[in-house]
């Protein structure tokens, strides 16, 4: 798996935009990129996943730029609740298991 | 209806001991994962298992013994617990080996 660069911490007011980036310079072609998030305490918790276009679920928006080789996680109205470690990973899909890999993730405090 | 259940909690028991930690899935999923978050927050694959049999023993000591009676539920069976045992210990699951993993709330393991 490519390895994933993040911030190490990051502040959001309440309400904002949470945007949090991720280099995966070394993606491969076949390699999805996934964000999950672990909550104080709490086993991680899938995101958004996608491949080379811009995905948008019910939790978050993912933009990944046209050479793939980063991406953002957009919350778009932060809460309290989204104060947590998020961890971008990249993976592949098909051809059976493929390790999953966390590394130290980014984490989010989201500021009354 | 919990995704990824996990039995116990906390544990809390001395050097020496064997315990278990049980994990079920009713999500209809064919994989299922242990993974152990040690002190440092680094989440790191120990086993996975597709439809009950093993497919990746990421080098656990052989004290750490995996079982699947079938493929809603696996199992963690640890002997002669050491204090660098002690961490918090996620199952997973994932339709395929390859699909996005789902992640059980943990069970926290303290070692005296």
């Amino acid at each position: 798996d490519a390895k994933t660069t993040q911030p190490p911490s990051m502040d959001c007011a309440e309400g904002r935009a949470a945007n949090l980036p991720c280099n995966h310079s070394t993606i491969s072609g076949n390699e999805y990129v996934y964000w999950y998030r672990q909550i104080h305490s709490q086993g991680p918790q899938y995101i958004i996943h996608g491949l080379k276009n811009n995905e948008t679920n019910e939790m978050a928006s993912l933009i990944i730029t046209e050479d793939r080789k980063s991406s953002t996680l957009i919350l778009p109205h932060a809460t309290l609740r989204d104060t947590a470690v998020y961890y971008c990973i990249v993976r592949a899909l098909g051809g059976g298991y493929q390790k999953v890999t966390f590394g130290t993730g980014t984490k989010l405090q989201v500021i009354p | 209806d919990t995704a990824v259940s996990q039995t116990p909690k906390y544990l809390v028991t001395q050097m020496g001991n064997d315990k278990s930690i049980k994990c079920e899935q009713n999500l209809g999923h064919d994989t299922m994962y242990w993974y152990k978050q040690d002190s440092k927050k680094f989440l790191k694959i120990m086993f996975s298992y597709n439809n009950k049999e093993l497919i990746i023993n990421e080098t656990v000591p052989n004290r750490f013994s995996p079982k699947s009676p079938d493929k809603a539920h696996l199992n963690l069976h640890i002997n002669s617990l050491e204090l660098g045992d002690s961490a918090v210990y996620f199952c997973a699951s994932s339709l395929l080996a390859e699909d996005t993993q789902y992640f059980g709330p943990g069970t926290r393991l303290t070692v005296l």
